[in-house]
């Protein structure tokens, strides 16, 4: 099993719309979750770090659920500008901090 | 949020090169780096943590001997890609591990994208 499964879409959603991911993780002993943006041939940034209390940033809400095993990403009325691909990373903290990160789910805005 | 470069942003070699990327967090001091490798379509694969003033460790089934990694100092690590072959072609990314808050933060460079003929 992944360490870190997401549904890689994409979801097509006209502008304005509101959209979620989800993203499981595999390891019940991980301790730091975060949500990356993946522009086509870019690197990764990052979006947002995932508290346990959730955490919320302008349009953007993401949420962990530690019984379930797995974080949200909701994107509330979408733009054409968060076309993208979003990885959800979790880091089970040993020695060096190490990230896992999901294959990404691709969201497509459309006018 | 804060910056990590690397160099170069590509290159296109022959087959039985080396090749060496280097990544330089500029704004902070980085004990940890860590090394991916992303194929089209894909997800980002650890490769390995490097580790300032130590050996890196590697992924399972990253051949060391193939993918040396240094850290030199607190700001830079380098990553050569020895007799590099077309299979190596693909997109390597850096991070740097930036400690905040109640978490660690891994900050990428913007990459560098390897052609093997």
């Amino acid at each position: 099993r992944k360490e870190v499964e997401q549904d890689p879409g994409p979801f097509n959603v006209p502008e304005g719309a509101t959209v979620a991911f989800n993203c499981t993780y595999s390891n019940s002993a991980s301790q730091s979750f975060f949500w990356y943006r993946q522009d086509c041939r870019k690197e990764p940034k990052l979006l947002m770090s995932v508290y346990s209390s959730g955490n919320e940033d302008g349009r953007f809400t993401a949420q962990l659920n530690r019984a379930s095993q797995y974080i949200s990403l909701l994107i509330r009325d979408s733009k054409l500008s968060d076309s993208a691909t979003y990885l959800c990373a979790v880091n089970k903290e040993d020695n060096f901090n190490k990230f896992y990160f999901g294959s990404g789910t691709k969201l497509n805005v459309k006018p | 949020g804060a910056v990590v470069s690397q160099h170069p942003s590509r290159v296109i070699c022959k087959s039985g090169t080396s090749v060496k990327i280097e990544c330089r967090s500029l704004d902070f001091q980085a004990t940890t780096m860590f090394w991916y490798r992303q194929f089209p379509k894909q997800s980002l694969m650890l490769m390995a943590t490097s580790n300032e003033g130590s050996k890196a460790t590697y992924e399972q089934g990253v051949e060391k001997d193939k993918f040396l990694i240094n850290h030199a100092s607190l700001t830079l690590s380098t990553l050569t890609v020895t007799s590099a072959h077309p299979e190596d072609s693909s997109f390597y990314i850096c991070s740097a591990s930036r400690p905040g808050g109640s978490q660690e933060t891994q900050y990428f460079g913007p990459g560098t994208r390897l052609l093997v003929l």
